[in-house]
């Protein structure tokens, strides 16, 4: 099993573009996150999905989007991307739904914004 | 919503001595309380996790305590070694689907 795989694992972007961060798992876990990781702020969480077609909103979700269409898989778009959306993004999924069990992380994500 | 504190952001402790970090909940709803430790440049990994119909959990030098009506919980790491040294977050989640973190602390042991 590869686990949770996110692409691309760096990105540069320049204000106002946009991109789609990939994230993909093959446990079939139905539970899947985004979080964003930035110094002195933990891991806030963004827009999570606890089955394909549910999606819901976290800490700190405007300017992202996301879709579960698969099991599988779980994108984080940026519409128009802003320096304050630099950061380390990492996607999670868990076997239990409710986010009472252990996420496994993806390798993360380093996006910067200029 | 959930609010999860935690302290200290960094600790520094010499090798062999004990290391205590600390987490502060608000939601009296949230049960499950998970600690994560991500070394340099790597994902965030489980260490140990507990739930709130247990008030402590041990794993070799590892453990948990959890205070339901105080609303607060601690990691214990007993004879810290050096690859002791990441940053350690706490989380607590209810039933809602949020996994809320700490804002983690920076552990040093020195040799």
């Amino acid at each position: 099993n590869a686990g949770v795989t996110q692409t691309p694992k760096f990105q540069v972007l320049k204000t106002g573009q946009s991109m789609t961060l990939q994230c993909a798992q093959d446990m079939n876990h139905e539970y899947m996150s985004w979080y964003r990781q930035d110094p002195g702020m933990g891991l806030r969480l963004i827009h999570y999905s606890v089955g394909a077609g549910i999606t819901d909103q976290g800490e700190v979700p405007n300017g992202y989007n996301v879709s579960r269409s698969t099991t599988e898989d779980f994108p984080l778009r940026l519409l128009s991307a802003a320096p304050s959306q630099t950061s380390v993004y990492f996607c999670a999924s868990s076997a239990r739904t409710g986010a009472t069990g252990e996420l496994f992380f993806g390798e993360g994500s380093r996006l910067t914004v200029l | 919503g959930e609010n999860v504190e935690q302290h200290p952001s960094t600790l520094s402790v010499q090798e062999g001595d004990s290391a205590v970090i600390k987490c502060t909940y608000s939601d009296s709803a949230s049960n499950y309380f998970p600690w994560y430790k991500q070394e340099l440049g790597k994902r965030p990994q489980l260490i140990i996790d507990i739930r709130s119909n247990v008030g402590e959990k041990k794993d070799q030098r590892i453990a948990v305590t959890l205070n339901k009506t105080a609303k607060h919980f601690s990691l214990h790491i007993t004879e810290t070694q050096p690859e002791d040294s990441a940053v350690y977050f706490c989380a607590g989640s209810g039933n809602t689907g949020k996994l809320i973190f700490g804002q983690g602390t920076t552990l040093q042991v020195k040799p």
